[in-house]
């Protein structure tokens, strides 16, 4: 069974600071780690794909890494507008299972 | 404008009454899928779609149905909701499997 957890479950951070976000994961055959982002009372907003260990993707002040057992989220110099719920999530491959972690709820202080 | 689109956003009914989920794309998406978020849960997959007459269960489907008789509708449906099926539901469409989801609004479901 796929298993996702990430940590930690609450973060806040000053205006500035730098930090990471951990996502840790068990699947059988790995298709894609998706990270997303979830403001209160919406839907998930999409942020990445990442497909193998090794692999950056970058946006803004957000940076995401892959090993082949855990995800980072890396936050650069965070803004108020960053603080959100991020959440992970794998998909196996051989179906359209997708299975999320709980979240990091992350809160930048101006 | 690209998006999901879920109906209604609240829902208050008793146990027992039949409802429907409404979830439409207009993205000409594959795949939909209906999760279900509670707290201390996060989002659990319901069912999901691959194409049209292409449904299957994900890890929560006890009683719920759902439907893909056109490409962009998706509904979700409860035949004879309980009090354990109060939750936050959301709709989402992908294009395939390299990409990443496209969520709904949410619908808050409240069965009393």
């Amino acid at each position: 069974e796929d298993q996702v957890t990430q940590s930690p479950e609450a973060l806040r951070l000053q205006e500035g600071e730098s930090s990471s976000l951990n996502c840790s994961y068990t699947v059988s055959g790995l298709r894609g780690l998706f990270w997303y982002r979830q403001d209160p009372g919406k839907g998930p907003e999409f942020l990445f794909t990442l497909y193998s260990a090794g692999e950056e993707k970058e946006k803004e002040r957000l940076k995401a890494t892959l090993t082949k057992k855990e995800s980072f989220l890396h936050i650069t110099a965070p803004k108020p507008e960053d603080s959100a719920t991020y959440l992970c999530a794998v998909n196996n491959f051989g179906n359209e299972k997708l299975t999320f972690g709980t979240g990091t709820r992350l809160t930048i202080i101006p | 404008e690209a998006q999901v689109t879920q109906n209604p956003r609240y829902l208050i009914t008793v146990t027992g009454k039949k409802l429907t989920v409404t979830c439409s794309q207009n993205m000409n998406h594959e795949y939909m899928s209906w999760y279900r978020q509670d707290p201390g849960l996060g989002l659990r997959q319901i069912y999901y779609s691959m194409n049209v007459e292409v449904t299957d269960k994900g890890d929560v489907p006890e009683g719920y149905k759902v439907s893909r008789k056109e490409k962009r509708n998706f509904p979700l449906i409860l035949e004879s909701p309980s009090p354990n099926q109060t939750s936050l539901y959301f709709c989402a469409s992908r294009q395939g499997t390299d990409y990443g989801y496209t969520f709904g609004s949410g619908t808050r479901l409240t069965v009393v």
